[in-house]
């Protein structure tokens, strides 16, 4: 099993849908983690951390199911600027704080 | 607030010839810093991370290297560039005990 695998997608939905993104990790001593948001030819961005169950920040809502290994990212009411790719991180146990990225799914918002 | 440099933003560089990349945080102190490389469509390769001056932890072996000659910069160097070095080159900082990690704008190398 890959370390975080996620549906490259892309997902086309009309603006004001409901989308969701699921991933899924390998490493069961994880604690914390993370999406991030990144453009087209842009650097990554934190979107949202997951430290327990869940997280919710306005339109987005990230949750956690440790049990069965996988993170969900829920945007409602999407937007056109909400058009990225969107990744999941996991972080890797050891020093340093490394993280492991997925591959990301990417989000088409059309008119 | 942190803020996170990187330069230059484009680079197009023989097959052969050096590189040097330059990050730099400001903002903090003592971070851990870290070098990504994307390839076109990929997804994000840890080259090195740094969890203090000097100290420099390498993730897969290639012909680059890293140095951290001062608390708050991080370079990336090659004495000979290859082909398969083009890529999207980004520096990411981290608080030390903190997961999420803050990126540069990022460096667009392009060996020719």
């Amino acid at each position: 099993r890959k370390e975080v695998e996620q549906d490259p997608g892309p997902f086309n939905v009309p603006e004001g849908a409901t989308v969701a993104f699921n991933c899924t990790y390998s490493n069961s001593a994880s604690q914390s983690f993370f999406w991030y948001r990144q453009d087209c030819r842009k650097e990554p961005k934190l979107l949202m951390s997951v430290y327990s169950s869940g997280n919710e920040d306005g339109r987005f809502t990230a949750q956690l199911n440790r049990a069965s290994q996988y993170i969900s990212l829920l945007i409602r009411d999407s937007k056109l600027s909400d058009s990225a790719t969107y990744l999941c991180v996991v972080p890797i146990t050891g020093g340093g704080n490394k993280l492991t990225f997925g591959t990301g799914t990417q989000l088409k918002v059309e008119l | 607030s942190q803020t996170i440099h990187q330069w230059p933003a484009t680079l197009v560089q023989p097959v052969g010839s050096p590189l040097s990349l330059e990050c730099t945080v400001e903002g903090t102190s003592n971070p851990n810093l870290y070098w990504y490389r994307q390839a076109a469509g990929r997804g994000l390769q840890l080259l090195f991370y740094s969890v203090g001056i000097g100290q420099i932890s390498s993730e897969v072996p290639q012909n680059l290297s890293a140095s951290r000659p001062q608390d708050r910069q991080f370079i990336l160097s090659s004495k000979k560039l290859l082909l398969s070095d083009s890529g999207f080159y980004l520096c990411a900082w981290s608080v030390t005990g903190s997961g999420a990690q803050y990126f540069g704008p990022g460096t667009r190398l392009l060996v020719l």
